[in-house]
């Protein structure tokens, strides 16, 4: 079975800032894996997806994932926050033709002060 | 509908009644998903259900715990006998099924509060 860490669990940034929320996950074979957020008093919705080809992957609003197989990782990464980014950012995996079922990261909360 | 819509939107229960949990997911989706969200937890993974097929119920915490998806598209999450640590948001899910790296559709949530 696959799991999911997020290391940061809180961040506070000021607009304009650099953006890098760390995600690792545990699966020796092939994998999917994706970038979800929840805006405050929004349902989530994905931001980026990586499965097969380029592990640069862009998303909506700028952000962007690399996806590193030697380190097991898939950061997400934005040049210059705005104060609109401050959500909740969920990093999920699953097994390629293995589960549908995504195992989610415990998310992070990133808040950005204007 | 244009999306997955769960209601009741927020419900507060005495401990130990019965709840019911629903979900409409997006039309033509085969695959639907239910999870839990505690404070700090992240996304807790409870029942699946894809097509016809039995569920997985893999990740349901008790026997407390059931679902059930009629005709393939609404569906029910149960919980008997309420606890307080069963206090939580409850978030439904779809998908066209197809492939593992399709993205899920969320809804809104129910927050559950047991007192």
């Amino acid at each position: 079975a696959q799991s999911v860490s997020q290391h940061n669990h809180h961040v506070i940034l000021s607009e304009a800032a650099s953006l890098e929320l760390g995600c690792n996950y545990s699966y020796g074979g092939t994998v999917n894996l994706f970038w979800y957020v929840q805006y405050p008093g929004q349902h989530l919705q994905l931001l980026l997806k990586y499965f097969s080809g380029d592990p640069l992957v862009k998303g909506i609003k700028g952000f962007e994932a690399e996806f590193i197989k030697s380190k097991f990782s898939f950061n997400l990464r934005k040049p210059s926050v705005q104060w609109s980014d401050t959500a909740e950012y969920f990093c999920a995996v699953t097994a390629s033709g293995g589960s549908y079922i995504p195992t989610f990261g415990r998310g992070t909360s990133l808040i950005v002060h204007p | 509908g244009a999306g997955v819509s769960q209601s009741p939107s927020n419900k507060v229960t005495e401990k130990g009644k019965d709840v019911e949990l629903r979900c409409d997911p997006i039309s033509g989706h085969t695959a639907l998903y239910w999870y839990r969200q505690s404070l700090g937890q992240g996304l807790e993974f409870l029942i699946y259900f894809q097509g016809n097929s039995a569920p997985d119920k893999s990740g349901l915490p008790s026997d407390r715990f059931s679902a059930e998806r009629t005709g393939g598209s609404v569906s029910t999450l149960t919980i008997q006998r309420t606890q307080q640590e069963d206090s939580a948001v409850y978030l439904c899910a779809s998908s066209s099924g197809i492939a593992t790296n399709e993205k899920l559709f969320f809804g809104s949530g129910t927050q559950l509060s047991v007192l």
